[in-house]
């Protein structure tokens, strides 16, 4: 089955600055690639998502790229600001029923 | 627009005791539906998913089952609970098409 890698597991970064999170998947099958946001207590909420056939996609402050040949993504956040403190997920999917998550990432940001 | 609910939102039980989790779907018509567990601090853990009415698959075996008596209802359940149970669960639905998978407000389980 599919197996999903997430690094780093914490990122501190200073307001303003930018955060970076990777994360690395097995099955070439995989065609689906979302990421969620988990603040503390609360529900995983999607922010954004890649599909195989798009290498990089941008939503204002947040963007995501893919990399098919090196099964690997990331998710950029710029102009990191204290509300972008939470855990995020990334995940795979090949699109039949089932999604991987990763391990999470928390990330702080320092005001 | 499309809504998932769950319930209880908070739940103390003790050991050994039974357990029940709702969870259904507003606004959507057969959809997938998925049974997570979140330990504290730990990732997302699949127990179990629905393609269909009565149709179960389970992805970790243990002291818990999961049943669909209606299109948008899915129902997590044990017969006797272990600490180990102890977690957060979220439930989530997708359309197969559109991918994309969204959670419910989850159900904080504490066996004490």
């Amino acid at each position: 089955g599919e197996n999903v890698e997430q690094h780093p597991s914490t990122l501190s970064v200073q307001e303003g600055d930018s955060a970076v999170i990777k994360c690395t998947y097995s099955d070439s099958a995989s065609n689906y690639f979302p990421w969620y946001k988990q603040e503390l207590g609360k529900r995983p909420q999607l922010i954004i998502d890649i599909r195989s056939n798009v290498g990089e996609k941008k939503d204002q402050r947040i963007a995501v790229t893919l990399n098919k040949t090196a099964k690997h993504f990331s998710l950029h956040i710029t102009e990191t600001q204290p509300e972008d403190s939470a855990v995020y997920f990334c995940a795979a999917s090949t699109g039949y029923q089932k999604v991987t998550f990763g391990t999470g990432t928390k990330l702080q940001v320092i005001p | 627009s499309q809504t998932i609910h769950q319930w209880p939102a908070t739940l103390v039980q003790p050991v050994g005791s039974p357990l029940s989790l709702e969870c259904t779907v507003e606004g959507t018509s057969n959809p997938n539906l998925y049974w997570y567990r979140q330990a504290a601090g730990r990732g997302l853990q699949l127990l179990f998913y629905s393609v269909g009415i009565g149709q179960i698959s389970s992805e970790v075996p243990q002291n818990l089952s999961a049943s669909r008596p209606q299109d948008r209802q899915f129902i997590l359940s044990s017969k006797k609970l272990l600490l180990s149970d102890s977690g957060f669960y979220l439930c989530a639905w997708s359309v197969l098409i559109h991918y994309e998978q969204y959670f419910g407000p989850g159900t904080r389980l504490t066996v004490t």
